[in-house]
């Protein structure tokens, strides 16, 4: 059965304060991860997809890498509108239960 | 490009009612649709995966007569929650995947509905 756990379930950083969010996975030929950000009473909006163990991809602030247990996502310092849930997914997107980013300014 | 949407955003019934929800995507095609219900807190969980022209595929202990799924059109899904009970209350939202990405399982997720059943 596929399984996504994410890590920490929550994060408060000051503006500015680089960290990572984690993603852990076990799955039976990965199709794709998948990084999804969601804000409060609304549908997920998609990040980044990636395939192969060594690949990263950037998008502003964000950049998310892979290997073939894990993925993270790296923010490099947040600013206040970076708060929301992050949440990762595999092949079906079988989610994670998300990590809350609170980013304090 | 890859604009999901629903309608309703909200919605409030009486227990006992039928709510439909609408799910369009506005600027692809999309072979391929999906319903998720999120309860607060939690993470998104697959109901069903509906097809156009054929019968939706449900996930394990999701009621196909409750919850009945048409993906009529490329760009049309509805879910209709029938007979809804309060335990139905939730975030219920669709995604679709475009007909180029069919290779790599990237879906675009509408804003959501949120139901209430009193």
């Amino acid at each position: 059965e596929d399984q996504v756990t994410q890590s920490p379930e929550a994060l408060r950083l000051q503006e500015g304060e680089s960290s990572s969010l984690n993603c852990s996975y076990t799955v039976s030929g990965l199709r794709g991860l998948f990084w999804y950000r969601q804000d409060p009473g609304k549908g997920p909006e998609f990040l980044f997809t990636l395939y192969s163990a060594g690949e990263e991809k950037e998008k502003e602030r964000l950049k998310a890498t892979l290997t073939k247990k894990e993925s993270f996502l790296h923010i490099t310092a947040p600013k206040p509108e970076d708060s929301a849930t992050y949440l990762c997914a595999v092949c079906r997107l079988v989610f994670g239960a998300g990590t809350i980013l609170r980013v304090k300014s | 490009g890859a604009v999901v949407s629903q309608h309703p955003s909200w919605v409030i019934c009486k227990s006992g009612t039928s709510v439909k929800i609408e799910c369009r995507s506005l600027d692809f095609q999309a072979t391929t649709m999906f319903w998720y219900r999120q309860f607060p807190k939690q993470s998104l969980m697959l109901m069903a995966t509906s097809n156009e022209g054929s019968k939706a595929t449900y996930e394990q202990g999701v009621e196909k007569d409750k919850f009945l799924i048409n993906h009529a059109s490329l760009t049309l899904s509805t879910l209709t929650v029938t007979s809804a009970h309060p335990e139905d209350s939730s975030f219920y939202i669709c995604s679709a995947r475009t007909l180029q990405d069919s290779l790599e399982d990237t879906q675009y997720f509408g804003p959501g509905t949120r139901l209430t059943v009193l």
